[in-house]
């Protein structure tokens, strides 16, 4: 059965800085990978996903994710953080896109201005 | 990206009451739909998934008879919390599969509260 592992439940950063949230999955087929982000009281919010190609995937808002194989990693990054950055966000994975997608437990992201 | 809708946002009801929860896919067909419950400070739960014209797949543990769950059409999957109790009260998220874009799209949630 496939698993998300986000290793970091609260990550800071100042505004302007370069952030990254790790993910880790295992998956026995092909991963199809995900990043959605919670804002409070809200749903999720669709960034980016992986399923092919390029390993750098470039999504909403600024992020992109780099696609590891040999690591098993999914880390989300943005150059330049924003103070309406702050939010919680999600990896998610599914085994070779067949449902349900498995999520991570989350990473709360605090941007300081 | 894909939008999903979900009404009402916020339901308060007083225990042994029935709540129905819609879930909308608004700009694309979703044959399969999924129903999830987020405890405060937690991660998503599966509770169930529905796919359209046929019964729904509960997770181990959930009780189908108390969420019931329908999904008459390729754009609507309904969750009713039968016979409500303060233990229900939950953050309730719907999602819906878009199979061409092979992307869960989520709807905002809607907030029960049970007295």
């Amino acid at each position: 059965a496939q698993s998300v592992a986000q290793p970091e439940d609260q990550v800071n950063v100042a505004e302007g800085n370069p952030l990254t949230v790790k993910c880790t999955y295992s998956v026995s087929g092909n991963p199809y990978l995900f990043w959605y982000v919670q804002y409070p009281n809200r749903g999720l919010q669709f960034l980016l996903k992986y399923i092919t190609g390029d390993n750098l995937v470039k999504g909403s808002y600024g992020f992109e994710a780099e696609f590891n194989k040999s690591q098993t990693s999914f880390h989300l990054k943005k150059p330049s953080a924003l103070v309406s950055d702050s939010a919680l966000y999600f990896c998610a994975v599914s085994d070779s896109g067949n449902p349900p997608l498995v999520f991570g437990k989350g990473t709360r992201l605090s941007v300081i201005a | 990206g894909a939008v999903v809708s979900q009404h009402p946002s916020r339901v308060i009801c007083k225990s042994g009451t029935s709540v129905k929860i819609e879930c909308r896919s608004l700009d694309f067909q979703a044959t399969t739909m999924f129903w999830y419950r987020q405890f405060p400070k937690q991660s998503l739960m599966l509770m169930a998934t529905s796919n359209e014209g046929s019964k729904a797949t509960y997770e181990q543990g959930v009780e189908k008879d108390k969420f019931l769950i329908n999904h008459a059409s390729l754009t609507l999957s309904t969750l009713t919390v039968t016979s409500a109790h303060p233990e229900d009260s939950s953050f309730y998220i719907c999602s819906a599969r878009d199979v061409y874009q092979e992307t869960q799209y989520f709807g905002p949630g809607t907030r029960l509260l049970v007295l």
